[in-house]
């Protein structure tokens, strides 16, 4: 009964390959996002998506490509990895999506390292 | 969104009450002060939001003066399990979803 989940919990991959995070929420959540941590532990939002629609786009590579098959599933892909994508990655939701006041849920986080 | 400064490491012991306070200088009218706890190995977790005065639920209380420049989470009686990383955060009312997270605050509880 995991509200926010996200697999796998770790993923150890050589640079240049192409991986997948994949995250669902069974909370009836209208909005989900992708935050990665990196080592420093600071956490940056890079995507938010309401209704399988994207909201929030924020500075990240084209490598990095969030895909939403319905509104409880938020999926990461990323290809050709690089050494500075190792970090955690964290999915979250929310009821609403519109206002900066609705509380997030996070998922346990992905932690990443490219080799 | 305004930015937050607060305390890198705090320090406390079992069953003390710990007040962690933030400064938010540049808060806007329609912005709220939001508080989020992280513990090793493990998502943010949302504690506590407030607009002005004074907010209490189950886990902590929340001060925000008059002019909202600053504002004050208490946990009370702390113990080892409340040793976590506590974020302030400053977040738009009706605006965008965004959270924007600082360096946050580790607080350590000793026995």
């Amino acid at each position: 009964d995991t509200a926010v989940s996200q697999t796998p919990k770790y993923l150890v991959t050589q640079m240049g390959n192409d991986k997948s995070i994949k995250c669902e929420q069974n909370l009836g959540h209208d909005t989900m996002y992708w935050y990665k941590q990196d080592s420093k532990k600071f956490l940056k939002i890079m995507f938010s998506y309401n209704n399988k629609e994207l909201i929030i786009n924020e500075t990240v590579p084209n490598r990095f490509s969030p895909k939403s098959p319905d509104k409880a599933h938020l999926n990461l892909h990323i290809n050709s990895l690089e050494l500075g994508d190792s970090a955690v990655y964290f999915c979250a939701s929310s009821q609403g999506g519109t206002s900066g006041t609705d509380t997030q849920y996070f998922g346990p986080g992905t932690r990443l390292t490219v080799l | 969104l305004a930015k937050t400064t607060q305390p890198i490491s705090m320090d406390s012991y079992e069953g003390q009450e710990v007040n962690i306070t933030c400064s938010h200088n540049n808060i806007a009218t329609n912005d709220y002060i939001t508080w989020y706890q992280q513990f090793p190995s493990q998502g943010p977790r949302f504690i506590i939001q407030g607009y002005k005065t004074k907010v209490t639920n189950e886990v902590a209380s929340l001060f925000i003066p008059a002019d909202r420049k600053s504002s004050t989470l208490s946990l009370p009686r702390v113990s080892l399990s409340d040793t976590a990383v506590y974020y302030c955060l400053v977040v738009a009312g009706g605006a965008t979803n965004k959270l924007i997270f600082g360096t946050g605050t580790l607080l350590a509880v000793q026995p």
